[in-house]
């Protein structure tokens, strides 16, 4: 079946430092790719997505590439803030009236 | 406007009991969702609706019951409460689209603790 396997965390960083939150599926077909975000007390937001190999999702500075030699879709960003502090959610879809499949989250805190 | 909303935000109740949560999105979605999400934050969907009909229903206890009266409401009913279903209980919607690469709108969660 499909699944999302995302790093664990706790991921602490200082401000301003570089983010990589590494992201790889298993799935079944052309699936597409999303890196939801989860800021405290809230639901989840999209934040990118990439429907096609190759295709960069990017959003608020973060960037996504769908990479499926290597069945990754790894988050990133340059210069992390304080208020990126959430948890990071990878998922896929695998086609149409298909279910969405969550990785388990990746706590992002950023110190000023 | 809340696109997805669903109330209460906290619900508190006894083991036992029955309760409900409710769920509006006034996107003119097509499906709807019940996402169950616990302590560690993994994210496990329940139940998946398309115009009011029923397409997703995970292993999930028969205490769960999903209602949508029409494809603008979902609402979960749970019977028999007991701890291990405290959890944030979350309500999404999508449009149905080609290529799979609909994008979900989730409501901002009832926190539900069961004691």
């Amino acid at each position: 079946g499909n699944s999302v396997t995302q790093m664990e965390g706790p991921v602490t960083l200082s401000e301003e430092a570089f983010l990589t939150i590494n992201c790889t599926y298993t799935a079944t077909g052309y699936p597409s790719l999303f890196w939801y975000v989860q800021y405290p007390g809230e639901g989840l937001q999209l934040l990118l997505k990439a429907t096609k190999a190759d295709d960069k999702g990017s959003n608020k500075g973060f960037e996504a590439t769908y990479r499926k030699e290597t069945t990754s879709f790894h988050l990133e960003k340059g210069s992390v803030q304080v208020s990126d502090s959430a948890v990071y959610f990878c998922a896929l879809r695998s086609g149409y009236g298909q279910n969405f499949v969550f990785g388990p989250g990746t706590r992002l805190s950023v110190l000023p | 406007d809340t696109a997805v909303s669903q109330t209460p935000k906290y619900l508190v109740t006894q083991m036992g009991n029955d309760k409900s949560i409710k769920c509006e999105q006034n996107l003119g979605h097509d499906t709807m969702y019940w996402y169950k999400q616990d302590s560690k934050k993994f994210l496990k969907i329940m139940f998946s609706y398309n115009n009011k009909e029923l397409i997703i229903n995970e292993t999930v206890p028969n205490r769960f019951s999903p209602k949508s009266p029409d494809k603008a409401h979902l609402n979960l009913h749970i019977n028999s409460l007991e701890l291990g279903d405290s959890a944030v209980y979350f309500c999404a919607s999508s449009q149905a689209g080609e290529g799979g690469n609909e994008k979900l709108f989730f409501g901002s969660g009832t926190q539900l603790s069961v004691l």
